[in-house]
């Protein structure tokens, strides 16, 4: 069974509906993430978390946001789709603490288009 | 602040040559370095990780890369490449002095291999 795991993998959707995408993860990491991946501009990070009360904004969270609703579920939703978010979208998760050096595990991707 | 530069968006290479993908990294203080690879239509893994000791580390798959401090560089090597190591690639970068750190992923290499 995968350690992360992102439903939908494939979604497409109409401007102005509402989105949410689901992770979860059976690694027991405390910190999860959510990506988009664009060509040629690599990952942003969008939102991150550190435990199940600690959500921080990354890189490009406007239009975007998140519930931690345990340990291991970290939902990203797009309150009203807009077509400039049709991108690939990734979590990931991490260990806490030094020894984990950040290192980062990543689920399989939702390819989201919106029409 | 960190920062991760990729050299090359598309890298080809012949079946049986050298591969050699290039990274360099901005930050204050030596940061934990990261290869990831991104195979189509999966999610990324983790192929070698600098964190200290030895600066040439070997990672999955018979790729390595090697640790230069004076030029700032993590290049990714492998001696003979085959038809299965065609995929993007991230090299990436993390803060060693906060535990609460995040990566920084560039932009990606994509890799292609020639018969």
């Amino acid at each position: 069974d995968a350690d992360v795991t992102q439903t939908p993998r494939n979604r497409i959707t109409k401007t102005g509906k509402r989105i949410m995408l689901e992770c979860s993860q059976t690694k027991g990491h405390d910190r999860m993430y959510w990506y988009r991946q664009d060509p040629g501009l690599g990952l942003r990070l969008i939102y991150y978390s550190f435990d199940v009360k600690d959500i921080n904004k990354g890189e490009i969270s406007d239009g975007y946001s998140v519930s931690r609703q345990a340990q291991a579920k970290f939902s990203l939703s797009l309150e009203s789709a807009i077509p400039n978010q049709t991108a690939l979208y990734f979590c990931a998760t991490s260990e806490a603490g030094a020894t984990s050096y950040n290192e980062q595990f990543f689920g399989p991707g939702t390819r989201l288009t919106v029409l | 602040a960190q920062s991760v530069t990729q050299l090359g968006s598309h890298v080809s290479v012949s079946e049986g040559a050298l591969v050699l993908l290039r990274c360099n990294y901005s930050s204050s203080v030596p940061p934990y370095l990261f290869w990831y690879v991104q195979y189509p239509n999966q999610g990324l893994q983790l192929l070698l990780k600098y964190t200290t000791g030895a600066t040439l580390v070997k990672g999955i798959n018979g790729f390595e890369a090697e640790f230069k401090k004076s030029e700032t560089s993590f290049h990714l090597t492998k001696p003979s490449a085959h038809m299965s190591d065609a995929a993007e690639y991230f090299c990436a970068v993390s803060d060693r002095v906060s535990s609460a750190s995040k990566i920084i992923f560039g932009s990606g290499t994509r890799l292609s291999i020639r018969p």
